[in-house]
């Protein structure tokens, strides 16, 4: 079964220092792998995600993510955190293994990360 | 502007009385989800729908019912509620590709007494 974690409730950071937001998954086959950003009383935004191709992946509001295929990880990072990076985000992998076959897509979700950066 | 729009936002109720939360995307995509939001629990899938008349169960579908009549609204039916259902639901739709990313609406927050 496709799965994952993201090991760390919470993560505390301050303001101009590097982020790192912990994701590891489990999947059978290749990964589709996406993180979202929830901040107070909002939904969810999409950051980022990898599909194929470079390591390094680039999305918004200056994150990016590393997947690593031997340590099955897909870490969220920032070199500089800011105050308003201050949210809930969540690692997300594509469930391609579902009953309508591969465009079934279901996410499956990590149970989330508070992020917290203090000025 | 491309969006995800659920009614009500915050709706408070009484267990047994029947209710039910909209969502609409004007992005004619093909795929939609509800997912409900509990502490420490992440979101959880509930129903979703890969097309019109196409759904299915998420992990978490007991105590509720959709439908998809029309290729941009997915409401979610609460036929009876339990306080066990107080959460925040999102729903959520992406265009029929694997790899696309999903748009989220802004959440429902429901309170079941």
């Amino acid at each position: 079964a496709q799965s994952v974690a993201q090991p760390e409730d919470q993560v505390n950071v301050a303001e101009g220092n590097p982020l790192t937001v912990k994701c590891t998954y489990s999947v059978s086959g290749n990964p589709y792998l996406f993180w979202y950003v929830q901040y107070p009383n909002r939904g969810l935004q999409f950051l980022l995600k990898y599909i194929t191709g470079d390591n390094l992946v680039k999305g918004s509001y200056g994150f990016e993510a590393e997947f690593n295929k031997s340590q099955t990880s897909f870490h969220l990072k920032k070199p500089s955190a800011l105050v308003s990076d201050s949210a809930l985000y969540f690692c997300a992998v594509r469930d391609i293994s579902g009953r309508y076959g591969g465009s079934q897509g279901n996410l499956i979700f990590g149970k989330g990360t508070k992020l917290s950066v203090k000025p | 502007e491309a969006q995800v729009t659920q009614n009500p936002r915050y709706l408070i109720t009484v267990t047994g009385k029947k209710l039910t939360v909209t969502c609409s995307q004007n992005m004619n995509h093909e795929y939609m989800s509800w997912y409900r939001q509990d502490p420490g629990l992440g979101l959880r899938q509930i129903y979703y729908s890969m097309n019109v008349e196409v759904t299915d169960k998420g992990d978490v579908p007991e105590g509720y019912k959709v439908s998809r009549k029309e290729k941009r609204n997915f409401p979610l039916i609460l036929e009876s509620p339990s306080p066990n259902q107080t959460s925040l639901y999102f729903c959520a739709s992406r265009a029929d590709r694997v790899y696309n990313e999903q748009f989220f609406g802004p959440g429902t927050r429901l309170t079941v007494l």
